[in-house]
């Protein structure tokens, strides 16, 4: 299994709802990313997680909440977004947080819009 | 001044011709180069990194680094229609960050 899978595809939610992204990977990878993407922007860096571990939150809002609960899986909890907000929400993996050598494994991403 | 540059295009070329994509960087710590392909509404796809100066081939696919000048290039030979996408350049310092140049959009047609 060379692939990290996210679900869901498509989340349209509203500014007072509460909602989960979710991401899975089963190759052994040991360090796990949150990126944010609008249109025709690269990703941008939100969280690093290290052998589950936060390492690093790049000063994203607390209605954005990341959680590991094991090493293969990685949640993103989202809490009074603003459309602002609304983006491609992208997953990655890597073996460890060294390997970024050699890049990471995206998923194909949350398409998120929040009304 | 950015981290990394890249000419957002789009590049548009017919099928046959060789392609050639550019991002140049400031940061002289950056060690580690990629190059993904991001086809519209999907998640960003590894083609190829490397981390010395010179050239590494893959298929149709060259990647070449060039420290000294801070300039990396993807060439893509004998380009094809199911090549049209956006490229991204990126690249570390040996950090847990990947910083990505903003991409190039490339279309081939037949």
């Amino acid at each position: 299994d060379t692939e990290v899978t996210q679900t869901p595809k498509h989340l349209v939610m509203g500014m007072t709802n509460k909602k989960s992204l979710k991401c899975e990977q089963h190759m052994g990878h040991r360090a796990m990313y949150w990126y944010k993407q609008k249109a025709k922007k690269p990703p941008e860096l939100m969280f690093v997680y290290s052998y589950e571990k936060l390492s690093i939150n790049e000063s994203v809002p607390s209605r954005f909440s990341p959680e590991c609960p094991n090493s293969s899986l990685l949640n993103l909890h989202l809490h009074a977004l603003q459309p602002e907000d609304s983006a491609l929400y992208l997953c990655a993996s890597s073996q460890a947080t060294r390997a970024v050598r050699q890049g990471y494994t995206f998923g194909s991403g949350t398409r998120l819009t929040v009304v | 001044q950015k981290e990394v540059e890249q000419d957002p295009g789009p590049l548009s070329v017919p099928e046959g011709a060789i392609v050639s994509l550019n991002c140049t960087y400031s940061n002289s710590a950056f060690q580690y180069f990629m190059w993904y392909r991001q086809y519209s509404r999907k998640g960003p796809e590894l083609l190829m990194y490397t981390y010395s100066s010179g050239n590494k081939e893959d298929g149709r696919f060259t990647a070449q680094v060039d420290k000294s000048s801070k300039y990396i290039s993807l060439f893509i030979r004998d380009s094809q229609p199911s090549d049209s996408a956006t490229y991204l350049c990126a690249m570390s310092d040996d950090t847990d960050k990947l910083i990505f140049g903003t991409g190039t959009r490339l279309q081939v047609f037949p």
